[in-house]
């Protein structure tokens, strides 16, 4: 039982123009979503994040919304650059943010192409 | 200022054995949490130390132990390897738990 989901595992997209990582959860009572990127052989490196009192939050080139009623959040990327090739993993988390545990989903592939 | 530290880098163990893997946290955080990450797969939660006890735990077995020492760093204990516990094992550390979560390398263990 999957509670993130992130359905396409890889995505190219060209220098400059924009990417859109998308996540899907099911479970309501999250209230704080994380994205966090990952090169090989490193840990994962955090973002961005959003809490579910916000629809937007913004740093930099990279923006994310939240979509609670379809239980959806995006991470816009503009413009891409190659340095943001890695895997993309969504993470959501229960009980406000503390004592909490992240729940991950199986990451997205992004290839940024020059 | 060191980030989280975690040791050996990777290792190749015989199923049925025991290991131990190690993390050192970020300064200033006194919690760690371990996650498992299996080829293709996002993280999955193993279980979260805080005050030298374990504070929360996700869904695997009793095989797979912790502790935390005083000094805030952390084992993760696995008994009787099986050949599906071969995966990269990631440390998190924040402090008191909240969501700023910084991971390290990780370790990736080979169960042959």
């Amino acid at each position: 039982d999957q509670q993130v989901k992130q359905n396409s595992p890889s995505l190219s997209v060209q220098e400059g123009r924009i990417s859109i990582l998308n996540c899907d959860y099911t479970n309501s009572m999250f209230d704080y979503f994380l994205w966090y990127k990952k090169y090989p052989a490193e840990g994962p490196t955090f973002l961005i994040s959003i809490s579910s009192i916000k629809d937007k939050n913004e740093d930099g080139r990279f923006t994310v919304f939240l979509n609670k009623s379809a239980k959806h959040l995006s991470l816009h990327i503009v413009p891409s650059q190659p340095g943001d090739s890695a895997v993309y993993f969504c993470a959501a988390l229960r009980y406000g943010g503390s004592q909490g545990n992240l729940i991950f989903g199986k990451g997205t592939k992004l290839s940024v192409k020059p | 200022d060191a980030g989280v530290t975690q040791s050996p880098t990777h290792l190749i163990k015989t199923r049925g054995q025991q290991v131990t893997l190690r993390c050192s946290p970020k300064s200033g955080h006194d919690t760690v949490s371990w996650y498992q990450q299996a080829l293709g797969q996002g993280p999955q939660f193993i279980f979260q130390y805080y005050e030298e006890e374990e504070r929360q735990r996700g869904n695997f077995p009793d095989r797979f132990s912790g502790h935390q020492f005083p000094n805030y760093s952390s084992e993760l204990n696995v008994n009787a390897l099986l050949l599906g516990d071969s995966a990269l094992y990631l440390c998190a550390s924040s402090f008191q738990g909240n969501y700023g979560y910084t991971f390290g390398s990780g370790t990736r263990l080979t169960v042959v």
